[in-house]
């Protein structure tokens, strides 16, 4: 029972568009929403957050949106840079837990 | 500027076999957390603690024990080895006011069991 879904395993993207990755979850008692980033061999960074109370949220290059409704959320960057190349995962927080999605691996082309 | 630092970063382990994953902390944070990302997956989450002395299961326990002792280290300890336990182990924390939720994750031990 996946209460995190990303139904997207890949997406390729030319530099300089819009990257929109996509997550949708189950549990309407989560409180906030996570994108992390991932780099081989590396650890998951902390990307950009929204709280289940507000609908959008930016930070630079990145924007979350919330859809309540629908229990969705997805992240856009534009733009897209040959640094963003990397694996994006959703989060969702429930007091002190951390729920994630299977990832979605981006490619920025040149 | 340490973090979260995890090791062994690499380890392999023949079947039945035992070892002990160590995470320490210098962020001086309540939540500790071990998960673990079974390859194209996401992660996982095994065990958390909220503090010394106060334990957990998530998701997927296991197979696995923890302890915390101290508020910095939270060893994750694997008895009798399985392959289905070869996986990347993350260790992460967070701090008890954290704004967001946000963890902070080590870079991770890379378990093989033959």
């Amino acid at each position: 029972d996946q209460q995190v879904k990303q139904n997207s395993p890949s997406l390729s993207v030319q530099e300089g568009r819009i990257s929109i990755l996509n997550c949708d979850y189950t549990n309407s008692m989560f409180d906030y929403f996570l994108w992390y980033k991932k780099y081989p061999a590396e650890g998951p960074t902390f990307l950009i957050s929204i709280s289940s109370i507000k609908d959008k949220n930016e930070d630079g290059r990145f924007t979350v949106f919330l859809n309540k409704s629908a229990k969705h959320l997805s992240l856009h960057i534009v733009p897209s840079q040959p640094g963003d190349s990397a694996v994006y995962f959703c989060a969702a927080s429930e007091l002190v837990k951390l729920t994630f999605g299977g990832g979605t691996r981006v490619l920025v082309k040149p | 500027n340490a973090g979260v630092t995890q090791t062994p970063k690499f380890r392999i382990l023949k079947i039945g076999q035992s070892m002990t994953l160590q995470c320490t902390q210098d962020m001086n944070h309540n939540y500790m957390y071990w998960y673990r990302q079974d390859p194209g997956m996401g992660l996982k989450l095994i065990y958390y603690s909220v503090g010394a002395g106060i334990t957990d299961k998530g998701e997927v326990p296991n197979g696995y024990n923890v302890s915390r002792s101290t508020t910095e280290d939270f060893p994750l300890r694997l008895e009798l080895a399985a392959p289905s336990q070869t996986s990347v182990y993350f260790c992460a924390s967070r701090s008890r006011g954290g704004r967001t939720g946000e963890l902070f994750f080590g870079e991770g031990s890379r378990l093989t069991v033959l």
